[in-house]
């Protein structure tokens, strides 16, 4: 069975740039999450997808970040324009339902400069 | 956002030596998983815990969900080398017609042959 798959797997960009990340999760996998990782920290939920419905974007600068699950499968992450502060792995994760096991893509590693 | 407690942050053991790691919360959770990242990849999970009081092993790990519902721990007997790298709890919990994960700020654990 395939995992998750992320690209790109790196990004650098300038400040004020903007930036797209792309998740494509197991198959037949009705859940799906986006998390940051700062270094040094745990992965922190920015938005959780069932199917292609927003179930939770609580944590989502929603003024700079955006994400959209077209079709139930695949799923974008866009940061525009990016901050300093937005230097972080991306990670994406995907689970059969919201209440089973979540696995983990192995994430966008973002640098703003 | 919220993020669970963990100790030790960090730690230095002996090859063959056993580790014990703990994580903590103000708040109750019905679900307590257990991962491990190592170096440019996400979180893979190692144990899941469905129940207060729960012992549960995968190999030389074994956890356990605390009776209070508000903590859990891991413990890696045997430690081998590449048992490094940096391990996260996180908790689960029913919110707003989902269920939400938190995640531990994370132990590093450094294994010295």
């Amino acid at each position: 069975e395939a995992g998750v798959a992320q690209s790109p797997r790196y990004k650098i960009i300038e400040k004020r740039q903007s930036v797209a990340f792309w998740c494509n999760p197991i198959s037949g996998h009705a859940t799906l999450y986006w998390y940051q990782q700062i270094l040094g920290q745990g992965p922190k939920l920015l938005i959780q997808f069932q199917n292609n419905g927003v179930v939770d974007d609580s944590q989502l600068p929603k003024d700079r970040f955006s994400a959209e699950r077209l079709k139930g499968v695949d799923s974008t992450l866009k940061i525009q324009p990016a901050k300093l502060e937005d230097s972080a792995v991306y990670l994406c994760a995907s689970s059969l339902m919201f209440v089973e096991t979540q696995y983990f893509g192995p994430g966008t590693r973002l640098l703003v400069l | 956002g919220q993020q669970l407690n963990q100790s030790p942050q960090s730690m230095f053991i002996q090859e063959g030596e056993d580790v014990s790691m703990n994580c903590t919360s103000s708040s109750i959770f019905n679900t307590w998983l257990w991962y491990k990242q190592d170096p440019g990849e996400g979180p893979v999970l190692l144990i899941a815990l469905y129940k207060a009081g729960e012992l549960t092993s995968n190999g030389r790990l074994t956890a356990q969900f605390g009776i209070t519902r508000k903590d859990s721990f891991l413990n890696i007997s045997a430690s081998i080398p590449s048992d490094v790298g940096i391990y996260f709890c996180a908790g689960q919990r029913p919110t707003s017609g989902t269920y939400k994960y938190i995640f531990g700020t994370g132990t590093r654990l450094k294994v010295l042959a």
